[in-house]
């Protein structure tokens, strides 16, 4: 079974600083997606990213970055110099692909909520 | 290009009562998913529809809970008779295909149940 932790609930920084947002995955799969998703205040959940389990490259976009290792099953997220604009809950998911059935579907994080502080 | 868009944006009512939420995705997005978002939680699919056909309900409360996609567009959820443990947020979102493409979120329903 597919499972999606976030074990930091809540975190709180001040702008400018770095954080990183902890993700571990469990899956008996050996091809999967992982995302990352942010759900500002005003509710919608907006993509960030999505990595497939062959692509162990790390990402960065912007001040954004991923550092996905399989040897762990992790898929951290880092904000560097993190703007009061990044505040949010943040969610990890996890698919599991089968030849890209219509009938996958994407198990979520329970999030973790992200504070800046001016 | 428009959103997914969801109302009504907030539902209060008493247990026992029926209530019912309508999305309309993306236009041309074929796949349509329903997800209910519990306080401190993450979203949880209830039921995923490609086109006007479900692909996937398995975790839809089926007694009381039902949901349509009438010719493959607009789609509306409804609860029948409600419980408090249903007030959640209720997330619609479209894609093009499958789950493993980026979702479109719209703004959700916040519900409570008295």
């Amino acid at each position: 079974a597919q499972k999606v932790t976030q074990a930091q609930t809540e975190i709180s920084v001040v702008e400018k600083e770095d954080v990183t947002l902890d993700c571990v995955y469990e899956t008996r799969d050996t091809t999967y997606y992982l995302f990352w998703y942010k759900q500002p205040p005003s509710g919608e959940l907006v993509f960030l990213i999505r990595r497939n389990s062959f692509d162990e490259q790390n990402e960065i976009s912007g001040r954004y970055s991923w550092n996905f290792q399989k040897s762990t099953s992790s898929f951290n997220f880092t904000i560097t110099a993190s703007q009061v604009v990044d505040s949010a809950v943040y969610f990890c998911a996890l698919s599991e692909a089968r030849a890209m059935n219509r009938d996958d579907k994407i198990i979520f994080g329970k999030g973790t909520r992200l504070h800046i502080l001016p | 290009e428009a959103g997914v868009a969801q109302s009504p944006r907030y539902k209060i009512i008493e247990k026992r009562q029926s209530v019912a939420f309508w999305c309309n995705p993306i236009s041309g997005h074929a796949t349509l998913y329903w997800y209910q978002q519990i306080l401190g939680q993450g979203p949880k699919l209830l039921i995923q529809f490609q086109n006007n056909g479900v692909v996937d309900d398995s975790q839809l409360p089926k007694d009381r809970f039902s949901a349509e996609r009438l010719k493959g567009v607009d789609s509306t959820l409804k609860i029948q008779p409600a419980k408090l443990e249903d007030s959640a947020v209720y997330l619609c979102a479209s894609s093009f295909g499958t789950p493993l493409v980026e979702q479109f979120f719209g703004p959700g329903t916040r519900l409570t149940v008295l």
